[in-house]
């Protein structure tokens, strides 16, 4: 049980291109999601949390405008990452949580985005 | 501020018993997860301490001393395919899980 599936697991684009990851949670309902970066041997640093059917709290120094997030249902979030740049390369990570806060979260396979 | 601390690398032989230790400072306290995390791919959760004492699940085990601010995973019986990162993260007062850098585990032959 607790499948996340998370799609692409890997784009290679231009700069200036505009790139959507899906996660959806496939077996349970995922009352939050939550969405990561990771840079070459570091850890996870969340970009956001969002919850169903409202809008996303993002964490200091992430740029709302540039990485839209829409949670529309209890089982997909995306997360749309606007005219890409090369310095916006890295292993995008999404989790979800269903239950309250003590659940653990359950991540994707992750995207990893390579931006030209 | 908050601060969870792990060491960076460790290496163990294959069949053997290793500790990866994990202390943490943060505002509040409401669990502690450890995450395995192989090379490029996402983590996988492997247990949840929120109360002080040591959980056992097959070869692996999790200890947890909220006094010290302090737990450990112990891994036992040492197989190659546990060669990855394993992730110590906090879940704050806030319900914010603040995350460790990860602990690089090497097992050799």
């Amino acid at each position: 049980g607790a499948v996340v599936s998370q799609h692409p697991s890997w784009v290679i684009c231009k700069s200036g291109t505009s790139v959507k990851i899906e996660c959806r949670s496939l077996d349970f309902q995922a009352t939050t999601m939550f969405w990561y970066r990771q840079f070459p041997k570091q850890s996870l640093m969340l970009m956001a949390t969002s919850n169903e059917g409202s809008k996303a709290t993002y964490e200091q120094g992430v740029e709302k405008d540039k990485f839209l997030i829409n949670h529309a249902s209890l089982t997909l979030s995306t997360l749309t990452v606007t005219s890409a740049h090369p310095e916006d390369s890295s292993f995008y990570i999404c989790s979800a949580r269903g239950g309250g806060e003590f659940e653990p979260q359950h991540f994707g396979d992750g995207t990893r985005l390579s931006i030209l | 501020g908050q601060n969870i601390d792990q060491p960076t690398e460790m290496t163990a032989t294959e069949g053997a018993i290793v500790q990866i230790n994990c202390t943490y400072q943060t505002s509040g306290f409401n669990g502690l997860f450890w995450y395995q995390q192989h090379a490029g791919e996402a983590p996988t959760f492997l247990s949840y301490n929120v109360l002080d004492g040591l959980e056992e699940k097959g070869r692996f085990s999790s200890f947890l001393s909220r006094s010290k601010g302090y737990s450990y995973l112990l891994l036992k019986e040492l197989q190659m395919k546990d060669s990855a990162s394993y992730l110590c993260a906090v879940m704050d007062s806030n319900y914010q899980l603040i995350w460790g850098a990860g602990t690089k585990l090497i097992i050799k032959p």
